[in-house]
C-alpha cells in the first residue's frame, strides 16, 4: 500500500514568487492536513480538507492557501513568498477528518532566497 | 491559549538504559493526544494515540501513558535504532493538533 506522496521533495523559490506544492493521500483516505515544520516554531497546522471542503484552518496569514480535488489528492500554495516561509512542508492523511491517525508524508523542503 | 510542552529538549542514552519523556499540555476540551517519532529527513511517524486519562498503550520498547495534564512515553532498555525526535500533539475541540517542539533522544551503544 503505497504512503503519502509529496512533490517535489525540494524546491528553490525567490522572494515574491509563488509556489504550489502537492499531496497524495494515501489510496482511501479522504482527509489531507498541511503542516509547516521549522527548528524555532516545530509543527505548526495549516489547514485540513476532507472531502473537497476546508475543515480547519491554523493561524497563518492568507497568503497560504489550499485546495483538494475529488480523488482526495491536495495543492497547497503560497503567495509572494518571503524568506520566513523557508520551511518543511509536511502533508498527511487520514481516514477520517480531524487528523485521527494521521499519516505524514517526506515532505517538501521549501527554501525562499 | 493551548500550548504543549516537551521535555527534556534532548536526551542522551545508553543503549539499555531505559528513561522517560514528558508532554504537559494545557488545552481546553482535549480530544486526543498523539505521539510521533520523526527521524531525519523524513515525515512524522504516528506511534499512539490516548483519549482519556489512565489510558496506556504500547509498542514494543515504548509505552505511553495519559493523565489528566500530562503524557509520558517511557523507553525501556532502547536501543540506538530508538534514535529519533519523538513529538507530542494535542488534539483540540475543533480538530486542530497543536504539537510540541519534540525531545531529540539519542541512545548509544
Amino acid at each position: 500500500k503505497a504512503g503519502v506522496t509529496q512533490t517535489p521533495r525540494y524546491l528553490i523559490k525567490t522572494r515574491g514568487q509563488q509556489v504550489t506544492l502537492s499531496c497524495s493521500p494515501i489510496s482511501g483516505h479522504r482527509s489531507v492536513s498541511w503542516y509547516q515544520q521549522t527548528p524555532g516554531q516545530g509543527l505548526q497546522f495549516l489547514f485540513e480538507y476532507f472531502s473537497e471542503t476546508q475543515r480547519n484552518k491554523g493561524n497563518f496569514p492568507g497568503r497560504f492557501s489550499g485546495r483538494q480535488f475529488s480523488n482526495s489528492r491536495s495543492e497547497m500554495n503560497v503567495s509572494t513568498l518571503e524568506l520566513g516561509d523557508s520551511a518543511l512542508y509536511l502533508c498527511a492523511s487520514s481516514l477520517r477528518a480531524a487528523n485521527t491517525e494521521a499519516f505524514f508524508g517526506q515532505g517538501t523542503r521549501l527554501t525562499v532566497v | 491559549e493551548d500550548q504543549v510542552t516537551q521535555s527534556p529538549e534532548a536526551l542522551r542514552l545508553q543503549e539499555g538504559e531505559s528513561s522517560s519523556l514528558n508532554c504537559s499540555y494545557t488545552v481546553s476540551g482535549l480530544r486526543g493526544l498523539f505521539w510521533y517519532r520523526q527521524d531525519p529527513g523524513k515525515g512524522p511517524e504516528f506511534l499512539f494515540t490516548l483519549y482519556s486519562a489512565g489510558e496506556e498503550k504500547e509498542k514494543e520498547r515504548l509505552k505511553a501513558t495519559l493523565t489528566k495534564k500530562e503524557s509520558f512515553l517511557h523507553i525501556t532498555a532502547p536501543k540506538p535504532e530508538d534514535s529519533a525526535t519523538y513529538l507530542c500533539a494535542v488534539q483540540e475541540q475543533s480538530g486542530n493538533l497543536i504539537f510540541g517542539k519534540g525531545t531529540k533522544l539519542s541512545v548509544k551503544p
